[in-house]
């Protein structure tokens, strides 16, 4: 089983609403990271992190915004949640010379 | 600009077959090669890996090809079942560089009865 948890799975927000999307892992990896995905479709890097205090912006332009405060936290913000926000958003963690370990995703809808 | 490219996008196979799914890199630099394997609703799970200094890894039914000359490297599937229908996305990254992989397209897979 993954030890890094996404919360919520499924998420239905209206336009203009702030939301966080959670990830936590418990395999003290030191980077993490975000990725933006669309059902069966390619994989963007929209935020990633080195480590406590260390955030950096992906490939892929987001207005999203993220915080690393603990090695194991590494949540997601939308201050104001818009119509083309709406996708799957997938969480990771990994060490140095390895490969990722995915959480399960937040399925995003805004109305 | 697309460092790995991923071909075919699709791919049916008869149970029984071996797929093959390729992938070919530009930057030498790379030095980690993983294939990752993702069901509808989940988040994709790491397959199978490869460092260039091997040119065949087997795990299971699962066996990535490398030729570091061609800067290629693939998937392939042995005895294919229905239940390795999925999407499968090819990956690199240079280790000393931050481990940021650079992800393929991904190829849909779906093997038949």
């Amino acid at each position: 089983e993954a030890d890094i948890y996404q919360t919520p799975r499924y998420l239905v927000i209206g336009t203009g609403k702030k939301i966080t999307l959670e990830c936590s892992q418990t395999m003290g990896h030191d980077k993490m990271y975000w990725y933006q995905q669309d059902p069966g479709m390619e994989l963007h890097l929209i935020h990633y992190s080195y480590g406590v205090n260390s955030t950096e912006k992906g490939d892929l332009s987001s207005e999203s915004t993220v915080s690393r405060i603990r090695t194991e936290h590494f949540p997601l913000t939308l201050e104001s949640a818009r119509p083309s926000h709406t996708s799957q958003y997938l969480c990771a963690s990994s060490r140095t010379g390895y490969g990722y370990t995915f959480g399960s995703g937040t399925r995003l809808t805004v109305v | 600009q697309q460092q790995v490219k991923q071909s075919p996008q699709s791919l049916i196979v008869q149970k029984g077959g071996i797929p093959i799914i390729n992938c070919a890199y530009e930057n030498t630099a790379f030095d980690y090669f993983p294939w990752y394997q993702q069901f509808p609703g989940k988040g994709p799970a790491l397959l199978i890996a490869i460092r260039p200094d091997v040119s065949e890894k087997k795990e299971g039914r699962f066996t990535i090809s490398f030729n570091k000359s061609a800067k290629q490297f693939s998937l392939h599937i042995m005895d294919s079942q229905p239940g390795d229908s999925a999407t499968y996305f090819c990956a690199a990254t240079f280790t000393g560089g931050g481990n940021k992989l650079t992800f393929g397209t991904g190829t849909q897979l779906k093997v038949e009865l």
